[in-house]
């Protein structure tokens, strides 16, 4: 079946500092894939996708590329601010979407 | 402002009381869904809509019930509500031929409290 697992957080770094969250896939087929962020007490805001293999999602500064050969779609920035403090899903879709179980990142000054 | 509307946004009920979190969207979108959060669990799907009419259990259906009223509304129904359902609810809507280009939008959530 389709699933996602994520590297497990929270995950803590200083303001200016690279990031990588880990995410990788188990699917049949050819799923899009996608990150979502949320904000403390707000919802799921889409933050980037890709839907197909070798694609970047990007937006804000965050980049993934969808690999299919290692079925990963890996989170990434090169200088996190303290404003990107919160909760980061991956995600895939199949006859639903299916997430992971989130990451949360907090940036301190 | 465009998007899904959830209400209330925070509820305590006491173990047995009943209450329905009601969900509007205004995008048009054929297709619902209620999850739940807890923590180290991620988003798990109650149930869902694919389009007005019909409803389909997810993962957890099990203490639930929906109604898709009409397009723009679907809420989901707590008949006895139990400690276990204390969670964070959230709906979401999605077009379901762009679902793979446009993921699904999200309401602000509803805090649920069981005692």
């Amino acid at each position: 079946g389709n699933s996602v697992t994520q590297m497990e957080g929270p995950v803590t770094l200083s303001e200016e500092a690279f990031l990588t969250i880990n995410c990788t896939y188990t699917a049949t087929g050819y799923p899009s894939l996608f990150w979502y962020v949320q904000y403390p007490g707000e919802g799921l805001q889409l933050l980037l996708k890709a839907t197909k293999a070798d694609d970047k999602g990007s937006n804000k500064g965050f980049e993934a590329t969808y690999r299919k050969e290692t079925t990963s779609f890996h989170l990434e920035k090169g200088s996190v601010q303290v404003s990107d403090s919160a909760v980061y899903f991956c995600a895939l879709t199949g006859n639903q979407f299916y997430f992971g179980t989130g990451t949360s990142l907090t940036v301190i000054p | 402002n465009a998007g899904v509307t959830q209400t209330p946004k925070f509820q305590v009920l006491k173990t047995g009381q009943s209450m329905t979190l009601q969900c509007a969207q205004d995008m048009n979108h054929n297709s619902m869904y209620w999850y739940r959060q807890d923590p180290g669990m991620g988003l798990r799907l109650i149930y869902y809509s694919a389009s007005e009419g019909t409803t389909d259990k997810g993962e957890v259906p099990n203490g639930y019930n929906v109604s898709r009223l009409n397009k723009r509304e679907f809420s989901l129904r707590l008949e006895s509500a139990a400690p276990s359902q204390t969670s964070v609810y959230f709906c979401a809507s999605s077009e379901e031929g762009s679902r793979i280009y446009y993921g699904y939008t999200f309401g602000s959530g509803t805090r649920l409290t069981v005692v």
